[in-house]
């Protein structure tokens, strides 16, 4: 595709329920970012992938957050035992190679509602 | 660790104001650093990038450069429109190794242009 993809565009769940949100890079990209997006809070790095290195999961908030990269490209970010507080937009990125000044491409993002 | 502080919102302006955003970094190593903008509606998207200490951005008006002194990147524009209020996001991204980092992300600023 022309740019990054992501599905669901908006997601509703029962607390306590597990969700993945899946993301489809801008293809040849070797990085890939997934960020969370809450009012006043920003943009809260997650995850990121870059080509066979191990991730960097510095930023996932709990255990019951992790994410998988399939054949360096599609990536799912899954949230077990979904609480209220995870409510928020997340955002995927992806980039061409990691060189300084390398632009981010991002996608439109997943809304996620816990109730 | 690396991160990005800015200046908190929002900002109202009326029609041809001057802005300045202010943005200013911690990094452990040679970072690169940007400016992004999310307008209503639509997804994060680049609006300038600097690689390297004394480089200037410029991109639709918005300049900002790249000051090692002072560990800033300011972004100005010398006169605002209506169309430019949106989300402004301050980023770093910082390279060593062969992986580099994830780009980091200030809250964001909220700018809203009045006629």
């Amino acid at each position: 595709g022309a740019g990054v993809s992501q599905s669901p565009s908006n997601k509703v769940t029962e607390k306590g329920k597990d969700v993945e949100l899946r993301c489809d890079p801008i293809s040849g990209h070797t990085a890939l970012y997934w960020y969370r997006q809450s009012l006043g809070q920003g943009l809260e790095f997650l995850i990121y992938f870059q080509g066979n290195s191990a991730p960097d999961k510095s930023g996932l908030p709990s255990d019951r957050f992790s994410a998988e990269r399939t054949g360096g490209s599609v990536s799912t970010l899954t949230i077990q035992r979904t609480q209220q507080e995870d409510s928020a937009v997340y955002l995927c990125a992806s980039s061409l190679a990691f060189q300084g000044g390398t632009e981010a491409f991002f996608g439109q993002g997943t809304r996620l509602t816990v109730v | 660790g690396n991160s990005v502080t800015q200046m908190e919102g929002p900002v109202t302006l009326s029609e041809e104001a001057f802005l300045t955003i202010n943005c200013t970094y911690t990094a452990t190593g040679y970072p690169s650093l940007f400016w992004y903008v999310q307008y209503p509606g639509e997804g994060l998207q680049l609006l300038l990038k600097a690689t390297k200490a004394d480089d200037k951005g410029s991109n639709k008006g918005f300049e900002a450069t790249y000051r090692k002194e002072t560990t800033s990147f300011h972004l100005e524009k010398g006169s605002v429109q209506v169309s430019d209020s949106a989300v402004y996001f301050c980023a770093l991204s910082d390279v060593y190794g062969q992986a580099g980092t994830a780009l980091i992300f200030g809250k964001g600023t909220t700018l809203s242009v009045s006629s």
